[in-house]
């Protein structure tokens, strides 16, 4: 079955680089029109969609956001990680994974999610 | 960006009763070559990532009950469900998948009248 899990420090300090890891099993990165995307939430609040990579390692970002993002992917360890520099406590939210099929770019199956808290 | 705009932001319903979530999208999300209305509904329940109940506006994901049900076309969407449950007790989403950057509606919260 498809699984994914996200990895990554509970806490950061503001101007420090955040690094994620998304590690999944139950499909492949690699099988055409699959994808994986990040999306995050912070406390109390709606989501937002942050980044995505595909099988063909196209690359997509929030226009708010993306010259602080990148995202890359490890088809041979099944992983995606996504870095977001420059963090600020506003940054603070659950960070999850999710796949997106290769029939259309919505998103069946999320991870549990990691919560990251920005502090000094 | 496309912006997605849910009504109400909150909404308590009587078990048994129907309840009617709206999401309108600022511009169309309908790709015409296809006919599909790149569209779907996610429910989020207290300490657990979003699930998705519908997607092409109004397929059901595979296992999600039938009284819950899509509709809508180009840019006004409504998710229904038919008779609520207790389990139905969610912060529900609408997110386009029409082009980058995709994006979600604020949600709206359903509580039990």
């Amino acid at each position: 079955q498809v699984t994914l899990r996200e990895s990554g420090p509970a806490l950061v300090k503001p101007t420090q680089t955040l690094t994620l890891t998304c590690t999944f099993s139950g499909f492949s990165l690699s099988t055409s029109g699959m994808c994986v995307s990040w999306i995050r939430q912070p406390p109390g609040k709606a989501l937002e969609w942050l980044a995505l990579i595909d099988w063909d390692d196209d690359k997509y970002y929030s226009t708010s956001l993306k010259t602080r993002l990148t995202i890359s992917k490890d088809t041979s360890k099944n992983q995606v990680v996504l870095t977001m520099t420059n963090m600020d406590p506003v940054d603070t939210a659950t960070y999850y994974c999710a796949r997106i099929p290769a029939a259309g770019y919505y998103f069946d199956y999320w991870g549990q999610g990691t919560l990251v808290t920005v502090s000094s | 960006d496309i912006v997605m705009t849910q009504s109400p932001g909150s909404l308590a319903v009587s078990l048994g009763e129907r309840a009617t979530i709206n999401c309108k999208s600022s511009q169309s999300v309908l790709y015409i070559s296809n006919n599909k209305n790149y569209l779907a509904w996610y429910q989020q329940k207290p300490r657990q990532p979003p699930k998705l109940l519908i997607y092409w506006a109004s397929t059901r994901e595979s296992g999600v009950p039938d009284r819950f049900s899509g509709s809508g076309s180009g840019t006004d969407f409504t998710l229904t469900i038919s008779s609520l449950q207790a389990e139905d007790v969610a912060v529900y989403y609408c997110q386009h998948y029409f082009s980058t950057p995709w994006t979600f509606g604020q949600g709206t919260k359903l509580e039990i009248k």
